[in-house]
């Protein structure tokens, strides 16, 4: 069974710029999450997929950010325009439903370099 | 929002060695805790979910206990070796979102 899987893995942008990040869940996986790990400090939640729908957003930073995902399968994250503090790793994760009891599988995320 | 708390950030251990380190958290809305173990330039790997006080899991030479009512997870490693050196992160579930805490960085010194 395949892993979760992100493209790209490393991407290197100016500031002003768009990026447009993917994610591909386990299939099967109704769940996907985005994450986002400034350096140094904490992993933190970005959002919250259950197939389609989004069902928490809350950890979205603004409205520069905006994520997808068609038909409940891969989903997309889209920083337009990108600034310097968008900086840091952005992983994705997935799971069966099962509200916070369930393992969630993490992809080895996409380093993003805003300059 | 949750406050998660690692301790220590760091750590170091002789090979061999039993270790352990703290994930504490606010007792109240708890609604699972995960464990996860992390090496450099890979993804987060799931250790454990964890969701009843006195929950006890164990794999291998890893181990993790859960008291809820007083806010805190233990992880232990019994025996270290080198391939344990990893970041390792608890993240408690309040039923609404994940909260990661910033991890306790072991390093396993052959």
């Amino acid at each position: 069974e395949a892993g979760v899987t992100q493209f790209p893995s490393h991407s290197v942008i100016e500031k002003g710029q768009t990026v447009t990040l993917r994610c591909d869940p386990i299939s099967g996986h109704d769940n996907l999450y985005w994450y986002r790990r400034v350096m140094g400090k904490e992993i933190k939640f970005l959002l919250h997929f259950v197939k389609e729908s989004k069902q928490d957003e809350s950890g979205m930073p603004n409205n520069r950010f905006l994520a997808e995902r068609t038909g409940g399968t891969y989903s997309t994250l889209k920083v337009q325009p990108a600034e310097l503090e968008d900086s840091g790793v952005y992983f994705c994760a997935s799971s069966h439903w099962r509200r916070g009891q369930e393992t969630q599988y993490f992809g080895p995320g996409t380093r993003l370099l805003v300059l | 929002i949750l406050n998660v708390e690692q301790s220590p950030q760091s750590l170091h251990v002789q090979e061999g060695d039993s270790t352990n380190f703290t994930c504490s958290f606010p007792s109240s809305n708890f609604y699972a805790l995960h464990w996860y173990r992390w090496e450099t330039a890979k993804s987060p790997e799931a250790l454990f979910v964890m969701t009843l006080n006195g929950d006890e899991k164990k794999k291998g030479r890893i181990s993790a206990t859960l008291n809820t009512k007083e806010g805190y997870s233990y992880l232990y490693i019994k025996g270290s070796q080198p391939e344990d050196s990893a970041t390792y992160l608890c993240a408690p579930h309040d039923g609404n979102q994940f909260y990661f805490g910033t991890g306790t960085s072991l390093t396993v010194i052959p």
